[in-house]
């Protein structure tokens, strides 16, 4: 158990609609990332939060958005909903951001699947 | 965007048998270099974090290197076991982590 905890663990949605994978860092972390894994593809960086403020954008699409909150979980929104969003969502965290070196842990993903 | 490349993309290893496989980056702005070991329906599980060119890690039977002058490390599994069958992940960092591809690794019992 990594510590970084994300839910739902599962969810599946119809095209148009709109979710949000919530994700609690380890406790003490203050940075939060989130990754899309599609099928046939690479872990894709999407965006990067440090204490509340967004530092790093990657990509990710103008459909989504997502926010850290002051007690520093974090949500990722993603709307209209098409059927090539369907993968595994990965959030991760860490003490400090990427360049610090330090370890960066993943929690279990938040698959979805759009019909 | 930053590049990089781990080969080879997958191997077969015979059980007890070492193995082991590289990862390129950039070796220019370098930060860190992590490895992960990400198991299918898992969360990838952090294995070393290297920052410093030269750098040896070790965890059990698995060890890595770092060159960051030439940009590549190396991931070593000593005496392979059906268990250390996954795919090993490795991820350059500046201000987010880069993933390459990863190299799936199979160990035949």
């Amino acid at each position: 158990d990594s510590g970084v905890t994300q839910t739902p663990k599962h969810l599946i949605t119809a095209t148009g609609q709109r979710v949000t994978l919530r994700c609690s860092p380890r406790s003490g972390d203050l940075s939060v990332y989130w990754y899309q894994q599609s099928l046939d593809q690479g872990l894709q960086f999407l965006i990067q939060y440090y204490n509340g403020e967004e530092r790093a954008k990657g990509n990710i699409l103008e459909r989504f958005s997502a926010q850290q909150f002051p007690d520093l979980h974090s949500e990722l929104n993603l709307s209209s909903l098409e059927l090539g969003d369907s993968a595994l969502y990965f959030c991760a965290s860490s003490v400090d951001e990427a360049s610090s070196g330090n370890t960066i842990y993943f929690g279990e993903g938040s698959w979805l699947t759009v019909v | 965007i930053l590049n990089v490349e781990q080969s080879p993309q997958s191997l077969h290893v015979q059980e007890g048998d070492s193995t082991n496989f590289t990862c390129s980056f950039p070796s220019s702005n370098f930060y860190a270099l992590h490895w992960y070991r990400w198991e299918t329906a898992k969360s990838p599980e952090a294995l070393f974090v290297m920052t410093l060119n030269g750098d040896e890690k070790k965890k059990g039977r698995i060890s890595a290197t770092l060159n960051t002058k030439e940009g590549y490390s190396y991931l070593y599994i000593k005496g392979s076991q059906p268990e250390d069958s996954a795919t090993y992940l490795c991820a350059f960092s500046d201000y987010k982590l880069s993933f390459g591809a990863g190299t799936t690794v199979t160990v035949r019992a």
